[in-house]
């Protein structure tokens, strides 16, 4: 199975600051196969971005993803107070599905 | 928007078998872009795909699970099941049911899939 491992694990930062986390794959993955979520506490996942360069309804445009082959990046510019919470990479590349372990974005 | 609830006991005793079932809110259940996957994520850990049916019934589940899964679908009833046999204090976790779309991108030949529903999750408890 393709193993994502995100870093870093937890990322303390302020409202209005860049937040760039990391997912890599255990191999070469279609930036196309992977999606992004965001999980509040107690909240289920919500669908950030998908498909390389797709925001889900509602997403704002200062989430973005770049990356390639096993190396991609979720970017948030400018914290807001809602973009604090834990995000996940997973992958659509091959079954079964998985996820990564997630990054906590934390109020530093 | 489509709606996705789970339902189902909250307290398994080990060797059970753990039993949920999700309703789908619209018509979606019968569209033939969707698929219906059972996901779940223990306390304070990641979250870990269980398996997915699309709306035939053909199904394609997590192997560390795959021996223990079965996923039904009934689109009459807007519904998709998971039970989970023989189950241990490791299963407790809560479970999400979610709906996964693919759509066709011409300009890459590429599926986009994604979750883009999902239920608000329920906890099971497997405990004696």
């Amino acid at each position: 199975e393709i193993v994502l491992t995100q870093s870093p694990g937890t990322l303390s930062l302020s409202s209005g600051e860049r937040a760039t986390l990391s997912c890599r794959a255990s191999q070469s993955v279609s930036i196309s196969d992977l999606a992004w979520y965001q999980q509040r506490p107690g909240q289920a996942p919500r669908l950030l971005m998908y498909g390389a360069s797709n925001r889900a309804a509602g997403v704002p445009d200062r989430f973005s993803v770049s990356g390639s082959g096993t190396d991609f990046t979720l970017t948030i510019n400018r914290l807001e107070p809602e973009d604090f919470a834990v995000y996940y990479c997973q992958q659509f590349a091959m079954s079964p599905w998985t996820f990564g372990q997630g990054t906590k974005v934390e109020f530093k | 928007q489509v709606r996705l609830q789970e339902s189902g006991p909250g307290l398994v005793k080990p060797s059970q078998t753990l039993s949920l079932t999700c309703s789908v809110s619209d018509d979606s259940i019968t569209g033939g872009t969707y698929s219906w996957s059972w996901i779940r994520q223990p306390a304070g850990k990641g979250l870990e795909w269980i398996g997915r049916i699309y709306t035939g019934g053909s199904t394609d589940s997590n192997p560390s699970l795959k021996s223990r899964v079965t996923i039904t679908v009934d689109t009459a009833k807007k519904v998709f099941s998971l039970k989970l046999t023989s189950v241990t204090a490791a299963d407790t976790a809560v479970y999400f049911c979610a709906r996964e779309t693919a759509d066709y991108t011409v300009l890459t030949g590429k599926y986009n899939r994604r979750f883009d529903q999902w239920g608000q999750g329920t906890l099971v408890t497997v405990s004696s």
